[in-house]
């Protein structure tokens, strides 16, 4: 089974706000993702890490940005919520070098901007 | 660029009926393949991938077949069950991410 958590698992907050999405994964997994998910639809990149100290931007624009200080933590952190940022996040690892990658996702935070 | 094209849902089936979700995908190369799964209230999880033409994944009685020469990986499955309601993600492993489909939701009524 997957040990990667994301918290909150729910946010409604106002607009204007600083907030920072938790990411923690356990299996030690060199790569890191942030997917933006609205319901029903396709995922979107926003940033990745392949370790410690990288970060790159994804294909979907973000006003958020990310650190990786860690291996284990990958926070997502947006300085000014607006309500276009509602939205799900998901976070997920893989520690796949070869081909045939496989990530692992966290359960998503939910984020009501209003 | 690379793309991945599913079928549109929901896909509404009755109890041990026979699955069928098209994929199809555009790509250079040799890409891996992969089906992933969302139920409702949890995270996507991986349910099967191939990682060369002519490859068949399979998990919990879903397959698919990696078609090169119609660039296609359809799930099949034989009877589903109301178990089996999610949404079903088709993606391909391209350089440092995987491109995704729009995703497929799957209704299993009793």
């Amino acid at each position: 089974e997957a040990d990667i958590y994301q918290t909150p698992r729910y946010l409604v907050i106002g607009t204007g706000k600083k907030i920072t999405l938790e990411c923690s994964q356990t299996m030690g997994h060199d790569k890191m993702y942030w997917y933006q998910q609205d319901p029903g639809m396709e995922l979107h990149l926003i940033h990745y890490s392949y370790g410690v100290n990288s970060t790159e931007k994804g294909d979907l624009s973000s006003e958020s940005t990310v650190s990786r200080i860690r291996t284990e933590h990958f926070p997502l952190t947006l300085e000014s919520a607006r309500p276009s940022h509602t939205s799900q996040y998901l976070c997920a690892s893989s520690a796949d070098r070869d081909r045939g990658r496989k990530l692992f996702f966290g359960s998503g935070t939910q984020l009501s901007v209003l | 660029g690379n793309s991945v094209t599913q079928m549109e849902g929901p896909v509404t089936l009755s109890e041990e009926a026979f699955l069928t979700i098209n994929c199809t995908y555009t790509a250079t190369g040799y890409p891996s393949l992969f089906w992933y799964v969302q139920y409702p209230g949890e995270g996507l999880q991986l349910l099967l991938k191939a990682t060369k033409a002519d490859d068949k994944g399979s998990n919990k009685g879903f397959e698919a077949t990696y078609r090169k020469e119609t660039t296609s990986f359809h799930l099949e499955k034989g009877s589903v069950q109301v178990s089996d309601s999610a949404v079903y993600f088709c993606a391909l492993d391209s350089n440092y991410q995987l491109i995704w489909g729009a995703g497929t939701k799957l209704i299993i009524k009793p």
